[in-house]
């Protein structure tokens, strides 16, 4: 069974403090993702990455950053922590040719 | 650009009866389709994918088939089950290029009654 691990699993943040989320797979996977959850908007792209020391801006990247330092661990930075980026967060990694995506368990953020 | 719409956003019926949930798309090109399923407090996890060759991926019950020539992808039940309560995510992926993105629809939440 794949294997894709994040932490913390729950955080609460001041507003303008930074937050680190971190993810880590075992899968051997090339591909690793951040997603971000809010009801009524669904799964929603932050950012991606699909090689070792290089990330790409997904569809909502405003306000995020990321960094893939190995391939097994991808880390989401939020440096200015707001009031809109409570949410939930999940990391998925997949393999080369397969579009299954296999996610942690999440991290829920709160920012006060 | 590419796409996909769940028209429900929340689908409530009986135990016993069937399950049909929307999702069509839009894309440039020919993208595998996915069923993700989420329980709560749980992570999203796969429920169905497209096959290449047309055949009609089963899982749990469910099923799905890809349409192309209407761009749609329904998740089926013959019987719903309590325990298929969920936020149920139909999604698509882009294997050609280098872009590796997944894209979600918005989400069918389903409550399934006694």
């Amino acid at each position: 069974e794949a294997a894709v691990t994040q932490s913390p699993r729950s955080k609460v943040a001041v507003t303008g403090g930074k937050v680190t989320l971190s993810c880590h797979q075992t899968n051997n996977h090339d591909y690793m993702y951040w997603y971000r959850q809010d009801t009524g908007h669904g799964l929603r792209l932050i950012h991606y990455s699909y090689v070792a020391d290089s990330t790409e801006k997904g569809d909502i990247p405003d306000g995020y950053k990321a960094s893939r330092p190995s391939q097994e661990n991808f880390s989401l930075i939020l440096e200015l922590a707001s009031l809109s980026q409570t949410a939930v967060y999940f990391c998925a990694s997949r393999g080369q040719n397969t579009g299954q995506l296999y996610f942690g368990e999440g991290s829920k953020l709160t920012v006060l | 650009g590419d796409s996909v719409t769940q028209t429900e956003g929340l689908v409530t019926l009986t135990e016993g009866l069937p399950v049909m949930l929307n999702c069509t798309y839009q894309s440039t090109y020919s993208p595998f389709l996915f069923w993700y399923v989420q329980h709560l407090n749980e992570a999203p996890k796969l429920l169905l994918k497209s096959f290449t060759d047309n055949k009609r991926p089963e899982h749990q019950g469910f099923h799905a088939t890809l349409h192309k020539s209407s761009s749609s992808f329904h998740l089926q039940k013959s019987s719903a089950q309590l325990s298929d309560s969920a936020l149920y995510y139909c999604a698509l992926s882009l294997i050609t290029g280098n872009t590796g993105k997944l894209i979600f629809g918005l989400g069918t939440t389903l409550q399934v009654q006694p």
